[in-house]
């Protein structure tokens, strides 16, 4: 168990839908990242946010936005969903300190019909 | 631009035998490199990480041999056993650019056979 944990661990929703996955990162942990796994791209970064504010983007949709709360818990918001969203979203959260070494999460599964 | 090439995509090994995952990159900044098992349903699980400034990392029966020249790092799991039976990803990082976020490899799934 890496203390990195993610709600909810299954989502089905329709195309054009919105839906928000959640991250709480390990405690002491000031960093979270947003990582897509899908078959084709495989694991692709999103998204950063560091102490509440956005640090490093990486091939995010604008349809997709994140934030991270005063408490580090942060949201992965992914709107007018498409097939092809359909995927694992990883969050991991790291101390950023020395390597920056990053924990993950069990992941959110996401299925678009 | 895939940034980090890792092969082979599949690997099938006996057990007790030495499984060998390459990876190379292009970036010279990269500075960080780690590698991570994930078994199915699970997320990725850092294994053993090596910085350029070291040629080779050993931590139980993982090693990491590192080639700055040939821009080549690859795992080698010596004693290969059925519960090393995962999916592998080598990634890279750079680690003084204020983030840390990690450039993966496509994953190597590794069969470990009785």
């Amino acid at each position: 168990d890496s203390g990195v944990t993610q709600t909810p661990k299954h989502l089905i929703t329709a195309t054009g839908q919105r839906v928000t996955l959640r991250c709480s990162p390990r405690s002491g942990d000031l960093s979270v990242y947003w990582y897509q796994q899908s078959l084709d791209q495989g694991l692709q970064f999103l998204i950063q946010y560091y102490n509440g504010e956005e640090r490093a983007k990486g091939n995010i949709l604008e349809r997709f936005s994140a934030q991270q709360f005063p408490d580090l818990h942060s949201e992965l918001n992914l709107s007018s969903l498409e097939l092809g969203d359909s995927a694992l979203y990883f969050c991991a959260s790291s101390v950023d300190l020395g390597t920056g070494e990053q924990y993950f999460g069990p992941g959110t599964r996401l299925t678009v019909t | 631009q895939q940034q980090v090439k890792q092969s082979p995509q599949s690997l099938i090994v006996q057990k007790g035998g030495i499984s060998i995952i390459n990876c190379a990159y292009e970036n010279t900044a990269f500075d960080y490199f780690p590698w991570y098992q994930q078994f199915p349903g699970k997320g990725p699980a850092l294994l053993i990480a090596i910085r350029p400034d070291v040629s080779e990392k050993k931590e139980g029966r993982f090693t990491i041999s590192f080639n700055k020249s040939a821009k080549q790092f690859s795992l080698h799991i010596m004693d290969s056993q059925p519960g090393d039976s995962a999916t592998y990803f080598c990634a890279a990082s750079i680690t003084g650019a204020g983030s840390y976020q990690l450039t993966f490899g496509k994953g190597t799934k590794l069969s470990v056979i009785p």
